[in-house]
């Protein structure tokens, strides 16, 4: 079974531009969330869609992030414009519909803004 | 929200010894538990989980962790760790009725030959 793919695996930006992450999750997997962890961190839930439905993004900054799931399969996550402190590595995860206690992760987006 | 505290953050261990990373979280109420590792590069793999059941639980490595519900602890430990255990570990917790994850700042662990 493949796994969560995300693309591309590392960024590096200056300040201010636009950035956009990919993630295709685990075929089936209804759930698919995004997570930011910076450095010396633990991941942070940014948002969490079910199929093409926000479940979630309470902690998601939303004048500068945005995330879309068109087709209940894809997502996007972007970031416009980017600040020095958006520096993290995005890691996206997908679990089955109801299961939200088995999430697989992606091996994630290093993002570096100078 | 959940609070999840991993109070040591680097923890070096001679080969073959045992080690012990603790993990603490906030709320009485029902939760699922869950320890992550994460390998250089690479994304969080699932290392075992507490559901229900046994409290005692334990990965196909030779990690176990046991969840304590009055002490509000699931501390991981191995009897005898090897080289290829270096890693960041990640606790995490879900509530049952919930669906957000809250992960601590994890516990960098190194084994020395």
């Amino acid at each position: 079974e493949a796994g969560v793919a995300q693309s591309p695996r590392y960024k590096i930006i200056e300040k201010r531009q636009s950035v956009a992450f990919w993630c295709n999750p685990i075929s089936g997997h209804a759930t698919l969330y995004w997570y930011q962890q910076i450095l010396g961190q633990g991941p942070k839930l940014l948002i969490q869609f079910q199929n093409n439905g926000v479940v979630d993004d309470s902690q998601l900054p939303k004048d500068r992030f945005s995330a879309e799931r068109l087709k209940g399969v894809d997502s996007t996550l972007k970031i416009q414009p980017a600040k020095l402190e958006d520096s993290a590595v995005y890691l996206c995860a997908s679990s089955l519909w109801g299961i939200t206690y088995e999430q697989y992760f992606g091996p994630g987006t290093r993002l570096t803004v100078t | 929200a959940q609070s999840v505290t991993q109070l040591d953050s680097q923890v070096p261990v001679f080969e073959e010894a045992p080690v012990e990373l603790r993990c603490n979280y906030s709320s009485s109420v029902s939760v699922y538990l869950f320890w992550y590792v994460q390998y250089p590069n690479q994304g969080l793999q699932l290392l075992l989980k507490y559901l229900s059941g046994s409290t005692l639980v334990e990965s196909i490595n030779g990690f176990e962790a046991e969840f304590n519900k009055s002490q509000t602890s699931f501390h991981l430990r191995k009897p005898s760790v090897h080289i290829s255990d270096t890693a960041e570990y990640f606790c995490a917790v879900s509530e049952t009725h919930g669906n957000q994850f809250y992960f601590g700042t994890g516990t960098s662990l190194t084994v020395i030959p």
